[in-house]
């Protein structure tokens, strides 16, 4: 989604449950995409990467989709723990030639309940 | 160090003065990105250092805004006459400069123009 101002769209999830975040990118050339974490008061922290000859990659409790067709990216994370509560940015490639010149998006707000 | 270092973390001016910032990447690391963050918002690329060629400072939102690399190592965004809307978190970021690569951030700067 997109956020207007200081109001990110928040995912509330919780604890033990999967959240699973979504993005939409703009640029149908975009060959590479990130999803980042941001703690308060911190800055963002990589997650999970994927390029776009790959529909889906897996790490440690988190899994990246892409969906080309329609130009959308999503984060699952298998059992959210309070410590997943941040704000997470996916991130596309916009220009092959200069390597990694990311495009951020506006960010979602994960909450994780007790 | 082992991460991205920032300094100063937190910086009041007034309106009308410059301001320096700087960043420490990782040693070894080619590459070198600044971004800012405004409250709330994703972030913004400003300008991207890639080894001795010449820095794509296509993200500079205007000509008050410059950034040096010295040595290939510690890099500076200076703002002259800062502006009220120049508030937000600067961020920096290095990497090992090939494509795709992780960037990774330092904790950012906070500028406050009152």
């Amino acid at each position: 989604g997109e956020s207007v101002g200081l109001h990110l769209p928040t995912l509330s999830v919780q604890e033990g449950d999967n959240s699973i975040i979504n993005c939409a990118y703009s640029n149908s050339a975009s060959d590479y995409f990130i999803w980042y974490k941001q703690e308060s008061g911190k800055g963002p922290q990589f997650i999970i990467d994927i390029r776009s000859n790959m529909d889906k990659r897996q790490g440690q409790r988190v899994t990246v989709l892409l969906n080309k067709t329609v130009k959308h990216l999503s984060l699952q994370i298998a059992a959210t723990q309070p410590g997943d509560s941040a704000v997470y940015f996916c991130a596309e490639n916009m220009d092959t030639g200069t390597a990694s010149k990311l495009t951020f998006g506006t960010g979602t707000r994960l909450q994780v309940t007790l | 160090g082992a991460g991205v270092s920032q300094s100063p973390s937190n910086k009041v001016t007034e309106k009308g003065k410059d301001v320096e910032l700087r960043c420490d990447p990782i040693s070894g690391h080619t590459a070198l990105y600044w971004y800012r963050q405004s409250l709330g918002q994703g972030l913004e690329f400003l300008i991207y250092f890639q080894g001795n060629s010449a820095p794509d400072k296509s993200g500079l939102p205007s000509d008050r805004f410059s950034a040096e690399r010295t040595g290939g190592s510690v890099s500076t965004l200076t703002i002259q006459r800062t502006q009220q809307e120049d508030s937000a978190v600067y961020l920096c970021a290095s990497s090992w400069g090939l494509a795709g690569n992780e960037q990774f951030f330092g904790p950012g700067t906070r500028l406050t123009v009152l």
